[in-house]
């Protein structure tokens, strides 16, 4: 079963609007992280910020928050102020920290351009 | 402070050849971890090493072997390419205790085509 769904392909902003990109997220474990991540063209892999599924506010970090939903298991990243240099794949991943396994569960990712 | 680093960057083989795919972290952490990333599939893990001479077997592992050389490096190897492995593939290193326990850095990445 999958357990990060991003059902956006691909999405469109223009420079300096925020953006929404939506993630959402399926595990029975209370005890849970969830992570955003950037791969620009170049193709590395870019941690943006995390979230704890204890932690009473919605993380932020610069000009990216997460809007967590936790009764509706969602965890959308929101970019303020768009740049050019945005322009990316993103994408949301989980980890059971119930696990000791540590590992991430990826979405697909969502293609992001900027425009100017 | 170079954080995770793979090698090589690139490597085009012939099917039936065999690679290993090097990883190294200067981080001090303790867990390792290969994905390899398909289009449009995100990244899926291969295998993981929770701490030095430990190693697991993760969602893709069939066609893979692993090595926790130390705490530093954890290899990838190929014993018989096969076009199906061609792929993306990361390195990601993560600790285990501090302020940011969960937190996986990932490596460049080796871009692998099988023929």
């Amino acid at each position: 079963a999958q357990k990060i769904t991003q059902t956006q392909p691909g999405m469109f902003v223009q420079e300096k609007e925020a953006v929404t990109l939506d993630c959402t997220y399926d595990t029975s474990d209370p005890s849970y992280g969830l992570f955003w991540y950037k791969q620009p063209s170049s193709g590395e892999m870019i941690f943006l910020i995390y979230q704890g599924s204890y932690d009473q506010q919605n993380a932020t970090e610069g000009r990216y928050s997460l809007n967590f939903q936790k009764a509706r298991k969602s965890a959308n990243l929101v970019i303020s102020a768009s740049q050019l240099g945005d322009s990316a794949m993103y994408f949301c991943a989980m980890m059971d920290r119930g696990s000791t396994l540590g590992r991430l569960y990826f979405g697909r990712g969502t293609q992001l351009t900027v425009w100017p | 402070n170079a954080g995770v680093t793979q090698t090589p960057k690139f490597q085009v083989l012939k099917t039936g050849q065999s690679m290993t795919l090097q990883c190294a972290q200067d981080m001090n952490h303790n867990s390792m971890y290969w994905y390899r990333q398909d289009p449009g599939m995100g990244l899926r893990l291969i295998y993981y090493s929770a701490s030095e001479g430990t190693t697991d077997k993760g969602e893709v592992p069939n066609g893979y072997n692993v090595s926790r050389l130390n705490k530093r490096e954890f290899s990838l190897r190929l014993e018989s390419a096969a076009p199906s492995q061609t792929s993306v593939y990361f390195c990601a290193s993560r600790r285990t205790s501090g302020s940011r326990t969960d937190t996986q850095y990932f490596g460049p990445g080796t871009r692998l085509t099988v023929l």
